[in-house]
């Protein structure tokens, strides 16, 4: 069973710092790996789709790698600000069939200090 | 901007109770998806739908939960009798189809505390 675990649990940083989120998975033979934004009592936003074939994906100071064979997502937020503050999910989807099914890590809770 | 929608946000039950949680995804996306989130852990899919037909249900407790999608738009997700082991927030989401290259847009959530 594909399992996924988040490292750290929580980061405390200040404001113009880079951010460096860890995500790794024990079965290399994913689909697809997301990235996820979580407000605190709400829904789940996606930021990132990476999929196999790929190695990063980029979306404005967001960029995300992807590396199989070790079995590790990389989410790097570049000069983080007040409002990045907020938890931060991955997922793969490592199914077999033709339906997707997403394994999601605990998250990275990050606050973003001014 | 179109958005999934949810109902209640908020619920609270005693045990032994029912309760019944609704949703209704963006216009024109076949799939629907339930999820559990357990406090400081990660969203567990419960249950799959692609139109009105379940595709995935293997990690629903069908002892006490069931959820349908009569019509292949809105679904309603009902537990009974509630336990204290269900409190957590249910997410709802959907996407265009249940390919692996889309996105799913997730719902606000309920959140549920069994007392």
């Amino acid at each position: 069973k594909q399992e996924v675990t988040q490292i750290p649990a929580a980061l405390n940083v200040p404001e113009g710092e880079n951010l460096v989120l860890n995500c790794s998975f024990t079965d290399s033979a994913i689909y697809n790996l997301q990235w996820f934004r979580q407000d605190p009592g709400k829904g789940l936003t996606s930021l990132l789709l990476i999929q196999s074939s790929q190695r990063e994906q980029t979306s404005g100071r967001l960029n995300a790698s992807l590396d199989k064979s070790s079995g590790r997502s990389t989410l790097y937020i570049a000069a983080s600000q007040p409002g990045d503050s907020a938890t931060y999910l991955c997922a793969a989807d490592g199914r077999t069939d033709s339906w997707g099914k997403l394994q999601f890590g605990a998250g990275t809770q990050v606050v973003v200090t001014p | 901007e179109a958005e999934v929608a949810q109902s209640p946000r908020y619920k609270i039950t005693e045990k032994s109770q029912a309760v019944a949680f609704w949703c209704d995804p963006i216009s024109g996306h076949a799939t629907l998806y339930w999820y559990r989130q357990i406090l400081g852990q990660g969203p567990e899919l419960l249950v799959q739908f692609q139109d009105e037909s379940v595709v995935d249900d293997s990690q629903l407790p069908k002892d006490r939960f069931s959820a349908e999608r009569l019509k292949g738009v809105d679904s309603t997700l009902k537990i009974q009798p509630a336990e204290l082991g269900d409190s957590a927030m249910y997410l709802c989401a959907s996407s265009v189809s249940g390919t692996r290259t889309v996105t799913q847009y997730f719902g606000p959530g309920t959140r549920l505390t069994v007392l």
